[in-house]
């Protein structure tokens, strides 16, 4: 069981450059989201997904693509690279929220992205 | 989406109790209170989480108010590990409830402890 699995951990993008953040789960979650985390700062959410084939905006999700086709993958695509979207990038899932609200939210290990 | 309010900072000594207050005064009846804590250079990560009654496990208690406008998280030993940020967020029971799918994160309580 691997949980939350985020690739790449780090990387550095050049000014308008595109790249997709991976976001995979092995707990059959139906709830997946992304947040940014800039320095000092509490988490934003940029997308999440209730299902397979759903998506919705969160906070800031200008400059931001996401898709959901299957339960275990939720890529978040960055359309040109801003320096504005320096930022560290946490995926997180859990069951949906349903009758049991109390669902435990399992983040991803973090990727760290430098746009210069 | 219901709002948490949270201090800045708090601090603590080590093997003391410790108190970490949320405000959340537009919970709705069907939202559960959830606690994270997110250690330097990781994803945050799960405390505990409670709906009326207060809660117990191994790393915390969780003390909510009759009126659950309010909660109180307590961890009843503080150690230098337990040095984060601590998030208190709501999460809805149903789709069309407060917070359902948007879960938003303040910007949570930096407890420091010191030795």
């Amino acid at each position: 069981n691997a949980g939350v699995t985020q690739t790449p951990k780090f990387q550095v993008l050049k000014t308008g450059q595109s790249m997709t953040l991976q976001c995979a789960q092995d707990m059959n979650h139906e709830y997946m989201s992304w947040y940014r985390q800039d320095p000092g700062m509490g988490l934003r959410l940029i997308h999440y997904s209730v299902g397979a084939g759903i998506t919705d905006q969160g906070e800031v999700p200008n400059g931001y693509n996401v898709s959901r086709s299957t339960t275990e993958d939720f890529p978040l695509r960055l359309l040109s690279a801003a320096p504005s979207q320096t930022s560290v990038y946490f995926c997180a899932s859990s069951f949906s929220s349903g009758p049991t609200g109390g669902n435990t939210i399992y983040f991803g290990e973090g990727s760290w992205l430098t746009v210069v | 989406d219901a709002k948490t309010t949270q201090p800045n900072s708090m601090e603590s000594n080590e093997e003391e109790p410790v108190h970490l207050p949320c405000n959340h005064s537009t919970i709705s009846g069907t939202d559960y209170i959830h606690w994270y804590r997110q250690l330097p250079s990781q994803g945050p990560e799960y405390v505990i989480h409670g709906l009326t009654s207060n809660v117990n496990n191994r790393m915390a208690s969780l003390a909510i108010a009759e009126d659950r406008k309010s909660s109180t998280l307590i961890l009843h030993r503080a150690t230098l590990r337990d040095a984060a940020v601590y998030y208190c967020i709501l999460r809805a029971t149903h789709a069309g409830g407060t917070s359902y799918g948007k879960l938003t994160f303040g910007q949570g309580t930096i407890l420091t402890v010191h030795p």
